[in-house]
């Protein structure tokens, strides 16, 4: 099944402090993408970060970081000195060019 | 660039109506999907289109249909609405097909 899988329907972080989000996906395909799209409450979904599947590099996006193991089917989004403005439902999604799978999101709360 | 765009913002519908909801895609970008997203769901993928062509759909009810014309607009058409079909729909467009930009989303409420 092309699944994606995130674990953690809630998190909370300490402003300045750093924190993980986890995603696991399913897929048979070979050459796809990986995304963390993020959504605040009442606002537009915004393309955080983004990974391809054939690069072994993990991708850095200012304090946004990834760690994409692709065995294991796995990546997670790290987001280091976190801001009131990162709180915000994520969403990790993998897609090829047709179809895109989205996970059921981690909503995040950032605390003063 | 202008971003994605979806018209109307908000509807209120009663059962049984339908529904046109609309989506202009970024200049250039000739895909188009429609995502349903609801509070216990997540996104669920409702369709894809290229160059006016259905790629690919998602598993809903026939009820559900797009269409996308030759300027990569898209409509999304949802007959004989039911409760369930209360939720803020998606549309995203794409152009190397490799990451999808999304619009603000129209929320429906079906009374």
């Amino acid at each position: 099944a092309q699944t994606v899988t995130q674990s953690q329907p809630e998190m909370s972080v300490q402003e300045a402090e750093t924190v993980t989000l986890s995603c696991t996906y399913d897929t048979s395909e070979s050459d796809y993408y990986l995304f963390w799209y993020k959504q605040p409450p009442s606002r537009q979904m915004i393309l955080v970060i983004r990974q391809e599947a054939y690069k072994q590099q993990n991708a850095t996006e200012n304090r946004f970081s990834v760690n994409f193991q692709k065995a294991a089917k796995s990546f997670s989004l790290k987001i280091s000195d976190s801001q009131l403005g990162d709180a915000a439902m994520y969403f990790c999604a993998w897609g090829t060019g047709n179809q895109f799978y989205f996970g059921t999101g981690t909503s995040l709360t950032v605390i003063p | 660039k202008a971003g994605v765009t979806q018209t109307p913002r908000y509807l209120i519908k009663t059962r049984g109506q339908q529904v046109t909801l609309s989506c202009s895609p970024i200049s250039g970008h000739r895909s188009v999907s429609w995502y349903q997203q609801t509070p216990g769901q997540g996104l669920q993928f409702l369709f894809e289109y290229f160059s006016e062509t259905q790629r690919n759909k998602g598993n809903f009810p026939g009820r559900f249909s797009g269409r996308q014309f030759s300027n990569s607009r898209s409509e999304m058409n949802v007959s004989t609405l039911e409760l369930g079909d209360s939720a803020l729909y998606l549309c995203a467009s794409g152009s190397h097909q490799e990451t999808q930009y999304f619009g603000p989303g129209t929320r429906l409420l079906v009374l």
